[in-house]
């Protein structure tokens, strides 16, 4: 079980947008940054977002984070079939002192 | 690039430990620290510690304490990870991350290795 909750999994068709959610608490999300991996199959998770919104720079605009509260939100506009892959929200935890993800949440380009 | 190149695949029997490396190069190796993150198969994501390579400092969750040591060497811009007492449970593949933490929190791993499988099995 999770300390962070995202859906399992969302799909929609190429080119159209998609949204993950990630939910927490006042211990986590709510005092601290969020960040956004992607870990495509069988590699190692990529850095998408960090600090709730903000994207390295080699990051396409096309990704984008935003926080309210306990709660962050992953976009991303333009769907392509290369987007397929598992996304991970990550947050520091104050009460655990841990760092802790979500479950992920699988995109499907349909 | 930052890089960060680890180790090759381990074979452990039940008991046994594993020692895990982490090759950091184009950075400044004692700005940043690095994290360690599992994942076993098909699961999600579990961070299982810190360490400063400048000063030493661990951080690690309550569940690895005890059981899981990070050492750095400077010379070698190199960190470590060893895991003892291992159980099957242990089996996942073992990512270090360069992270960023303050006296408070850790930020999360901007760069990321390519990841150990680390197999327990009698």
């Amino acid at each position: 079980q999770s300390v962070l909750t995202q859906p399992p999994s969302v799909s929609a068709a190429p080119g159209q947008k998609v949204t993950i959610s990630c939910s927490g608490s006042s211990s986590n999300i709510g005092n601290n940054y969020v960040s956004w991996y992607q870990q495509l199959p069988g590699t190692a998770p990529k850095l998408l977002i960090y600090e709730n919104n903000k994207r390295p720079s080699w990051i396409p605009d096309r990704f984008s984070g935003s926080k309210s509260g306990t709660s962050a939100t992953l976009g991303i506009t333009g769907l392509q079939t290369g987007d397929e892959a598992d996304y991970y929200c990550g947050t520091w935890d104050s009460s655990l002192s841990a760092e802790v993800f979500g479950g992920g949440t699988k995109v499907t380009v349909l | 690039q930052v890089q960060l190149v680890q180790s090759g695949a381990e074979v452990k029997q039940p008991g046994a430990s594993v020692k895990v490396s982490c090759k950091a190069s184009d950075y400044t190796f004692s700005t940043y620290g690095v994290s360690w993150v599992r994942q076993a198969p098909g699961q999600g994501l579990e961070w299982m510690g810190w360490i400063s390579p400048k000063s030493g400092q661990t951080k690690s969750a309550q569940k690895f304490q005890g059981r899981v040591t990070m050492t750095s060497d400077t010379s070698r811009t190199t960190v470590y990870m060893e895991l003892r007492s291992l159980t099957s449970d242990d089996t996942a593949v073992y990512y270090c991350a360069r992270d960023y933490c303050d006296s408070a929190r850790c930020f999360g791993g901007d760069f990321w290795g390519q990841g150990t499988l680390v197999t327990v099995s009698s």
